[in-house]
């Protein structure tokens, strides 16, 4: 168990909605990464939050978007979702930059 | 540009046998980590080892090693004496917090599927 949690576990939903996907960080942990793995294009970094503001995105679509809470918990959030979504999304959490992440176990995202 | 190569798609062997992940990287900078994570079937994925650049020793763990080698940019990771419960995908990753707007996110490999036989 990494200490970083992850809900929900399962998400199955339609093309057009909307869905919140929740983290929480490992206890001290300042950093929270998410990342997406799907088939096509393996893991890949989506957007970084430190101590509540954002620090780096990388392929995010702009239907996506994410924000990290006082209590340091983050959310993605993922609209006007498209089958090519459906994808396991991981949160990771590091004390500091460039310090090792913590995957949590992940929410697999299913677009039908 | 940053990358990280993994080569072999899928390995499988025979339990007891020693295998080898290859994993080749690619960066300009002089300060970058390298990582190796384990993703069994389960999903989750599983953090193995981080090294910095400037720590070129090779490091053992139990069953597991790591040699790194900044000549040939790569970091392999060799598991001696397989066991069942090593199969899974194993990804090596890159985080260059020089890079870019880099924040020291990770740039995986595409992975390498481990099946270890009875």
């Amino acid at each position: 168990d990494s200490g970083v949690t992850q809900t929900p576990k399962h998400l199955i939903t339609a093309t057009g909605q909307r869905v919140t996907l929740r983290c929480s960080p490992r206890s001290g942990d300042l950093s929270v990464y998410w990342y997406q793995q799907s088939l096509d294009q393996g893991l890949q970094f989506l957007i970084q939050y430190y101590n509540g503001e954002e620090r780096a995105k990388g392929n995010i679509l702009e239907r996506f978007s994410a924000q990290q809470f006082p209590d340091l918990h983050s959310e993605l959030n993922l609209s006007s979702l498209e089958l090519g979504d459906s994808a396991l999304y991981f949160c990771a959490s590091s004390v500091a930059v460039a310090e090792t992440q913590y995957f949590g176990p992940g929410t697999r995202l299913l677009v039908l | 540009a940053q990358k990280v190569t993994q080569a072999q798609t899928e390995i499988s062997v025979v339990e007891k046998e020693d295998v080898t992940l290859d994993c080749v990287y690619e960066t300009r900078d002089t300060t970058y980590y390298l990582f190796w994570y384990k993703q069994p079937p389960s999903g989750e994925l599983v953090f193995l080892i981080r090294r910095n650049s400037f720590d070129e020793q090779n490091e053992i763990s139990g069953r597991y090693s790591w040699n790194f080698q900044k000549s040939t940019s790569s970091f392999n990771f060799t598991i001696t004496a397989s066991q069942v419960v090593d199969s899974a995908v194993y990804f090596c990753a890159l985080s260059d917090p020089n890079y870019g707007g880099s924040q020291g996110n990770l740039i995986f490999g595409k992975g390498t599927k481990l099946s270890v036989k009875p």
